[in-house]
């Protein structure tokens, strides 16, 4: 079982939608939880963290985090064109570095 | 701010030669990572050092890796003799310390070593 699990779409979402991208992790003891976006040939780029249980809003992202099911998740209200990326999620279990799910491929269709 | 700055940006080698890719962390981050992404994989952890010492190296694959972070600053991860399977993307991440970030590890990433082993 890989440690961060993610679909790797690609998800894709008309201009406008909502776009819902999730990520589970295996490890219960995980504290910090990462949400980073990569354009093609770019570097990772941190657009969400979350801690605890529940919803955490910026802008037109919300992260939730649900520590009894080991699930994370990443809203995108009203998608653009420009989110269309790779996402990234991250898990911080205490002992190492952060731990990266293979990404998810949002297409954000004009 | 000048983020993290990793040289080259790309790096084609044959099979056998050697190649030494630098990092740059963010002044003042004491935490310097090194990652890999093979194409079509996850990201994956090579090592972590605070400040010159290594702190983590469980992800590093094997005794053809070596890293340095001479005098807690800049790190080098040198490839000899490199294979085939050694290409893919190689990043580079810092981070502050932790003790003065709660929640730990916001990291800072660069914008990637691109090797290519032919």
């Amino acid at each position: 079982q890989k440690e961060v699990e993610q679909n790797s779409g690609p998800l894709s979402v008309p201009e406008g939608a909502i776009a819902s991208l999730n990520c589970t992790y295996s490890d219960r003891g995980s504290q910090s939880f990462f949400w980073y976006r990569q354009y093609s040939g770019k570097s990772p780029e941190l657009i969400m963290s979350i801690y605890s249980n529940g919803d955490k809003e910026d802008g037109r992202f919300t992260a939730q985090l649900n520590k009894a099911s080991q699930y994370v998740s990443l809203l995108i209200r009203d998608s653009q064109p420009s989110d269309s990326a790779t996402y990234l999620c991250a898990v911080y279990t205490g002992r190492r570095a952060l731990t990266f799910g293979s990404g998810t491929r949002l297409q954000v269709q004009p | 701010e000048a983020g993290v700055t990793q040289f080259p940006s790309h790096s084609v080698i044959e099979k056998g030669q050697t190649v030494t890719l630098r990092c740059d962390p963010i002044s003042g981050h004491d935490n310097l990572y090194w990652y890999r992404r093979v194409m079509g994989k996850e990201i994956k952890f090579l090592l972590h050092f605070v400040k010159e010492s290594k702190q983590d190296e469980s992800g590093m694959p094997n005794n053809r890796f070596l890293a340095e972070r001479t005098g807690g600053t800049y790190s080098t991860l040198k490839v000899q003799p490199a294979e085939l399977e050694d290409s893919g993307v190689y990043f580079c991440a810092s981070s502050q310390d932790r003790r003065k970030n709660s929640g730990a590890n916001v990291l800072t990433f660069g914008a990637g070593s691109r090797l290519t082993v032919l």
